[in-house]
């Protein structure tokens, strides 16, 4: 079945304790995103890959990292999480077509909590 | 810097036709989506468009004028399952960066 999958869903964590949230794919899509949801903000774009080993900044990147070691995997990492880093997190992937629908799957998203 | 607005709310009746607007303001604009989210569960696509015109989907259809930075999303027979945030989202920035508006929450009722 095509997916993509986040792990955790649910984390409850202290101010200051690294964490990492994963996300994978087998869709062999090149695109994948990360994004953070929060009330009355909608979605907003953390970081996002166009293919290994290349990423770059969405429109809020301050106090996350990811990487793209493997086609599949799109870890994000929080170096020292805070409260404002409390939010629901969804992974996205997708082709990246001029022409095609650029379709993004996305994850279940991961609710993150930051005491 | 990127802008895309969309009412918040918006109420129809089951059966109806609804339209939501979506109007944006983004450098290097390369497409438009339109996404569902229920509450609790993650986005899923409707549509895309990347020239200019209607594109129709089954009850759904979704229209686009970039020299008006406009997009519009057209729900048909609204059912009691079409109440949800409607998203419109614009790949931005030479066509890399995707940004979001806040969602229109609509709410069929009886």
């Amino acid at each position: 079945e095509a997916q993509v999958t986040q792990n955790p869903r649910y984390l409850i964590t202290v101010t200051g304790k690294k964490l990492t949230v994963t996300c994978s794919q087998n869709m062999n899509h090149e695109y994948m995103s990360w994004y953070r949801q929060d009330p009355g903000l909608g979605l907003r774009q953390i970081y996002y890959s166009m293919n290994v080993e290349v990423t770059d900044k969405g429109d809020v990147p301050e106090g996350y990292k990811v990487s793209r070691k493997e086609k599949r995997n799109f870890p994000l990492i929080l170096e020292s999480p805070s409260p404002n880093q409390t939010s629901l997190y969804f992974c996205a992937s997708s082709l990246y077509e001029t022409s095609g629908s650029n379709e993004q799957f996305f994850g279940p998203g991961t609710r993150l909590t930051v005491l | 810097g990127q802008n895309i607005d969309q009412p918040t709310e918006m109420t129809a009746t089951e059966g109806a036709i609804v339209q939501i607007n979506c109007t944006y303001q983004t450098s290097g604009f390369n497409g438009l989506f339109w996404y569902q989210q229920h509450a609790g569960e993650a986005p899923t696509f409707l549509s895309y468009n990347v020239l200019d015109g209607l594109e129709e989907k089954g009850r759904f259809s979704s229209f686009l004028s970039r020299s008006k930075g406009y997009s519009y999303l057209l729900l048909k027979e609204l059912q009691m399952k079409d109440s949800a945030s409607y998203l419109c989202a614009a790949f931005t920035g030479g066509g890399n960066k995707l940004t979001f508006g806040t969602g229109t929450q609509l709410k069929v009722e009886l």
